[in-house]
């Protein structure tokens, strides 16, 4: 049974940086093709990626906000963590970590976790 | 281009069939997933690889595409498949992940 589940703060403040961990069960970073996704959901409005990380330590982040954010895993701890510096409050938004399987053309987010809340404001 | 373009909304009543769309330049050559979220839930996926319904997923849930263009559809649409749907992708460079804005499925 594949789980994840994201922790971290659920109020930063502006400028500040944000951690978020994604620790999973039910499947190994060492499997080829299989990564961990970060995904947020501002308060009504739609999914936006935002990284990407391979079994492989391929990564990959969303051309908007690369410049913000940086993904590592801890492969023997099952975690993964996600930083983004400079929150601002357009930030706030449900954060989301995915497990991720990559097979050719198709690029699947089969698992989710249950998403962290995280509000920015002073 | 990385965009991914859905309806905002779409209506039906219960039994009726209930299209969702979803337009992007990379489909041609990138599968397309569909996921379903109710409020206060984590996505779901509901078809992979544009037509493929994963294990647990009612047959009332298919996939088809054309050309630039991947449909959702959902046949006797029933209540409890009011929620909003998104479909993903990736740009046309393989490297980035797209999600669609979002289609609001409300049954009447």
């Amino acid at each position: 049974q594949i789980t994840l589940k994201e922790s971290g703060p659920t109020l930063v403040k502006p400028t500040q940086t944000l951690t978020l961990t994604c620790t999973f069960s039910g499947f190994s970073l060492h499997t080829r093709g299989v990564g961990v996704g970060w995904i947020r959901q501002p308060p009504g409005k739609a999914l936006e990626w935002l990284s990407l990380i391979y079994w492989d330590d391929g990564k990959h982040y969303s051309p908007s906000l690369k410049s913000r954010l940086t993904i590592t895993k801890d492969t023997s701890r099952r975690q993964v963590v996600l930083t983004m510096t400079k929150m601002d409050a357009l930030d706030t938004g449900t954060y989301y970590c995915a497990h991720h399987r990559r097979a050719g053309y198709s690029h699947e987010f089969a698992f989710w976790g249950r998403g962290a809340l995280v509000t920015v404001s002073s | 281009s990385s965009d991914l373009t859905q309806p905002p909304s779409v209506s039906v009543s219960p039994g009726q069939t209930a299209r969702i769309t979803c337009s992007g330049d990379a489909l041609p050559t990138q599968f397309v997933h569909w996921y379903q979220q109710k409020a206060g839930q984590a996505p779901v996926v509901m078809i992979s690889k544009d037509t493929e319904r994963p294990s647990g997923i009612p047959e009332r849930f298919s996939g088809s595409t054309s050309g630039t263009t991947v449909t959702l559809t959902i046949s006797g649409v029933q209540a409890e498949d009011e929620a909003d749907y998104f479909c993903q992708s990736m740009d046309t460079s393989g490297n980035y992940v797209v999600f669609g804005g979002g289609t609001k499925l409300t049954v009447l």
